[in-house]
């Protein structure tokens, strides 16, 4: 998807390890957001980003951390991931104001599995 | 918290009828609504939004309406094309920094 990259794009882990998924955004706004999408359950919203070290909590965020450091990149982090966190994870950006009009960018995905 | 329901079960249409798809909501009436399509192994793609002071929104082929009485969106796809088949998913307003809540989505269909 033009302007955001996810990476990796598949992972397998083991139970317990730590996982770090990466947002990168080129079209520098203000909101970033992470989602995880299961069967059955829709989009989720685990965190959000509302600028440069300002994050907050989403409904599904037990389990997981995130960091801001630049405008462009938005980490995603399952301190010891768990079976429950299998998944496929999206992160969406939007502009402040004009992104009502323009909705939610999202990136093409990362699915997570944890054996 | 705003509750979205989206029928779950799959809308199989002929190529050339309308589909119409439908989003209810039980809460608060939201300010706006948004469209989204998505293909399997894609994320989400924004395709329209309406808000509460609007009946009706046009664009292409498709039309959005947004009833705060019945606390219900239509989306409809005329003449509809094999290339319409995904998933659509509407999405709600749910506190500042513009987060939405997304419904659950409904697949569509499209046979030649």
């Amino acid at each position: 998807d033009a302007g955001i990259t996810q990476s990796p794009r598949h992972k397998v882990t083991e139970t317990g390890t730590p996982v770090t998924l990466r947002c990168h955004q080129t079209e520098n706004h203000r909101y970033m957001y992470w989602y995880r999408q299961d069967p059955g359950h829709g989009l989720r919203l685990i965190h959000y980003s509302y600028g440069v070290k300002d994050t907050d909590k989403g409904e599904v965020s037990d389990g997981y951390s995130v960091s801001r450091s630049k405008t462009e990149d938005f980490l995603l982090t399952l301190e010891s991931a768990t079976s429950s966190q299998t998944s496929v994870y999206f992160c969406a950006i939007t502009e402040e104001g004009r992104g009502l009009e323009d909705g939610y960018t999202f990136g093409s995905g990362t699915r997570l599995t944890v054996v | 918290s705003q509750k979205i329901e989206q029928n779950s079960e799959a809308l199989n249409i002929q190529e050339g009828k309308t589909a119409t798809l439908t989003c209810n909501y039980t809460n608060y009436s939201p300010a706006y609504l948004q469209w989204y399509r998505q293909d399997p192994g894609r994320g989400p793609v924004f395709l329209l939004l309406i808000r509460e002071n609007e009946k009706e929104k046009r664009k292409e082929r498709l039309k959005v309406t947004f009833d705060t009485t019945l606390k219900q969106s239509l989306f409809h796809i005329t003449a509809s094309q094999p290339a319409d088949s995904a998933t659509y998913l509407c999405a709600l307003p749910s506190g500042g920094y513009q987060k939405v809540t997304f419904g659950t989505g409904t697949k569509l269909q499209v046979i030649p």
